[in-house]
């Protein structure tokens, strides 16, 4: 069974990066049926896939478009996690963060981490 | 993109009644690739449901789902306590990977 423990700060100021790291129990960040993926939620956007990592003989990441620009998500295979980094945040990047193990569905999730920006 | 419309937006409803949740997809979605997740308050969401009608590990039979193209459906065939929570139906295909539904929340009437 897999399981995910997120860790990262839960206060960012404007303008700053946004940080979280997801260690993975269970299965390896490095295995060739799964991906690794961030997913946010707010009132205002619900849920929210951000983007995932996934290794197929070599790595590959995919992004949404809404924060494609800012994004990096980042697989660390001598500790077996993967991180989330988000540049440049402003308020409307307030939401709990999710880490998630799936391709197709997202079978096992993170404890989530309210992440607030301000000042 | 395409885009997820749950319905309805909460569903009120007593323990042991059967519930029955929509999912409008704007786009047709691959049969194997709709799923749906149970949130609970504080907690991450849960697979119930993926493909579109197989249940994740441990989930009861209770729950079962179904449709095709542009229409799925969550049902819930008698209502537990510990099924009041909000229900999210999910899509996988091209860019964005992943879009949600809005959700629906299941309270006790």
């Amino acid at each position: 069974q897999v399981q995910l423990q997120q860790s990262g700060p839960g206060l960012v100021k404007p303008s700053q990066t946004l940080s979280l790291t997801c260690d993975i129990s269970g299965d390896s960040v490095s295995s060739n049926s799964a991906a690794w993926n961030w997913i946010r939620q707010s009132p205002s956007r619900g849920l929210e896939w951000l983007g995932r990592t996934y290794y197929r003989s070599k790595w590959y990441n995919d992004y949404a478009v809404s924060v494609k620009s800012r994004i990096t998500i980042n697989p660390d295979t001598s500790k077996n996690q993967f991180s989330l980094q988000l540049n440049s945040v402003t308020p409307e990047d307030t939401a709990v963060y999710y880490c998630a193990g799936g391709v197709y569905m997202l079978g096992s999730w993170g404890q989530g981490t309210l992440v607030t920006v301000s000042s | 993109e395409i885009v997820l419309t749950q319905s309805p937006g909460t569903l009120s409803l007593s323990p042991g009644e059967r519930a029955t949740l929509s999912c409008r997809a704007s786009q047709s979605v691959s049969s194997s690739y709709l799923a749906w997740y149970q949130q609970k308050p504080g907690q991450a969401p849960r697979l119930l449901i993926y493909g579109p009608s197989s249940r994740a590990t441990g989930i009861p039979d209770r729950f079962s789902g179904s449709g095709s193209g542009t229409d799925f459906t969550l049902t819930i065939s008698r209502l537990e306590p510990e099924d009041f929570a909000v229900y999210y139906c999910q899509q996988y295909g091209s860019s964005p990977w992943l879009t949600f539904g809005g959700g629906t929340k299941v309270e006790i009437k």
